[in-house]
């Protein structure tokens, strides 16, 4: 079973600071990684994933997020923000092919990102 | 190309009745999952099918239950609803296995 942990409900801060939205996780088995922004009364938007290879990955709208496989961890980043990306955002890990085929995904309880002016 | 739809978008239903939730995936995919999301229990996995076969099924009691047309449309129905039903359901398509999965706007249930 796999389990995802975002330890901050909520980053409050400055537009054009820098910012880290940390994520846990916790499998048994070989895992893909994503990151998903909801914002308000909208859907999930992928921002990016991990599958394999190089263990940065970039995303859209200047994220990234680096896996790291010995503290089985995924953190989002961005060095500078803005007000438009105030929203939810989901850390979620499903099984990689050959742990079992399936799109499953689990989510953690997400982190409210504030952007302030 | 047209994104996934979802409907209705809004809905209100009586405890007790059911209700039945429609998803049109992107056109070619062939994967499309359910889930719920609820502020106390944030989003959990219902149903998966490919291929209009159930490939995985989460922690849900068995007043869920969904079916993938040969169009790979997607349909989940609650019956019975309960007050705790109340939630943003949110169905999501894609390609195959570990292809990006593409997420619809949602429809919202509220049980009265």
């Amino acid at each position: 079973a796999q389990s995802v942990t975002q330890l901050d409900s909520q980053v409050p801060v400055f537009e054009e600071a820098p910012v880290e939205l940390r994520c846990n996780y916790s499998s048994s088995v070989s895992v893909y990684l994503f990151w998903y922004v909801q914002y308000p009364n909208q859907g999930l938007q992928l921002l990016l994933k991990y599958l394999s290879g190089s263990t940065l990955v970039k995303g859209i709208n200047g994220f990234e997020a680096e896996f790291n496989k010995s503290q089985t961890s995924f953190h989002l980043r961005k060095p500078s923000v803005h007000i438009s990306d105030t929203a939810e955002y989901f850390c979620a890990v499903s099984p990689a092919a050959g742990g079992g085929a399936t799109n499953k995904l689990i989510f953690g309880t997400g982190t409210l990102l504030a952007v302030q002016p | 190309k047209a994104g996934v739809t979802q409907t209705p978008r809004y809905l209100i239903k009586t405890r007790g009745q059911q209700v039945t939730l429609s998803c049109s995936p992107i056109s070619g995919h062939r994967s499309v999952s359910w889930y719920q999301q609820t502020p106390g229990q944030g989003l959990q996995f219902l149903f998966e099918y490919f291929s209009e076969t159930q490939r995985n099924k989460g922690n849900f009691p068995g007043r869920f239950s969904g079916r993938q047309f040969s169009n790979s449309r997607s349909e989940m129905n609650v019956s019975t609803l309960e007050l705790g039903d109340s939630a943003l359901y949110l169905c999501a398509s894609s390609l195959a296995t570990g292809s990006e999965q593409y997420f619809g706007p949602g429809t919202r249930l509220t049980v009265t």
